[in-house]
């Protein structure tokens, strides 16, 4: 399968409990996205990379979230300290960066609930 | 403020039937408008993608329509199937600060029915 993965599908931690996802995006993606989605509602930007560089965070990810793409391949997502809040699913996208639409790929997501 | 509003929040048909979703936006600058597709508990697939200079996108039986004058888009099912039955976002492009970000929508959660 040479689509976005993320692992892993579902995780389920209870409150305080650091947790961290992967993402490991289409071969030669040099951008990298995180959103989260909540049940009801549409994906929201929590941050993106080019190549090893996070370029943009959202106000969404408070200090309790940090991201990292240390060779610009893979990327992973933790999240310290957890909050019911919290619960959500978690994507992953990446892209080319080039074409006039700079389509983004997703990922099936990891679905987190915290207790 | 950018914002992508879809209409109706969900919507139940018969299978082999017709159905329309709409999207407003009030997003500018605007570069282009989405539709994706995503089943339960899976990521979202890209169904169009069509630039401000394009009216109409088809892929398959589904068919959008972009009005950038009005910032209204539509999406056309055709001859719908079971496995139509999914959520329809629709996803805006658009540039703010110094970069593009895409606004989506909070979806229209169709079922269709045998």
């Amino acid at each position: 399968d040479t689509g976005v993965s993320q692992n892993p599908r579902h995780k389920i931690t209870k409150r305080g409990q650091n947790v961290t996802f992967r993402c490991d995006p289409i071969s030669e993606h040099n951008r990298l996205y995180w959103y989260r989605q909540t049940l009801g509602q549409g994906p929201e930007f929590l941050t993106y990379f080019q190549n090893e560089a996070q370029l943009e965070k959202s106000r969404l990810l408070s200090d309790r979230f940090s991201a990292e793409r240390p060779k610009g391949s893979f990327s992973t997502l933790e999240i310290q300290r957890t909050e019911q809040g919290d619960s959500a699913m978690y994507l992953c996208a990446s892209s080319s960066g080039t074409g006039i639409y700079n389509e983004q790929f997703f990922g099936p997501g990891t679905r987190l609930t915290v207790l | 403020k950018n914002q992508v509003e879809q209409s109706p929040q969900s919507l139940i048909i018969l299978e082999g039937k017709n159905c329309t979703l709409q999207c407003n936006y009030t997003v500018s600058p605007f570069s282009n408008l989405r539709w994706y597709k995503q089943d339960t508990g899976r990521g979202p697939v890209s169904l169009t993608i069509m630039t401000f200079s394009e009216n109409t996108k088809s892929n398959g039986r589904y068919t959008a329509t972009l009005d950038a004058d009005t910032k209204q888009s539509s999406l056309h099912i055709t001859a719908s199937q079971l496995s139509d039955s999914a959520s329809y976002i629709c996803v805006v492009s658009g540039r703010m600060d110094s970069s593009y970000k895409l606004i989506f929508g909070s979806g229209t959660r169709l079922l269709v029915r045998p």
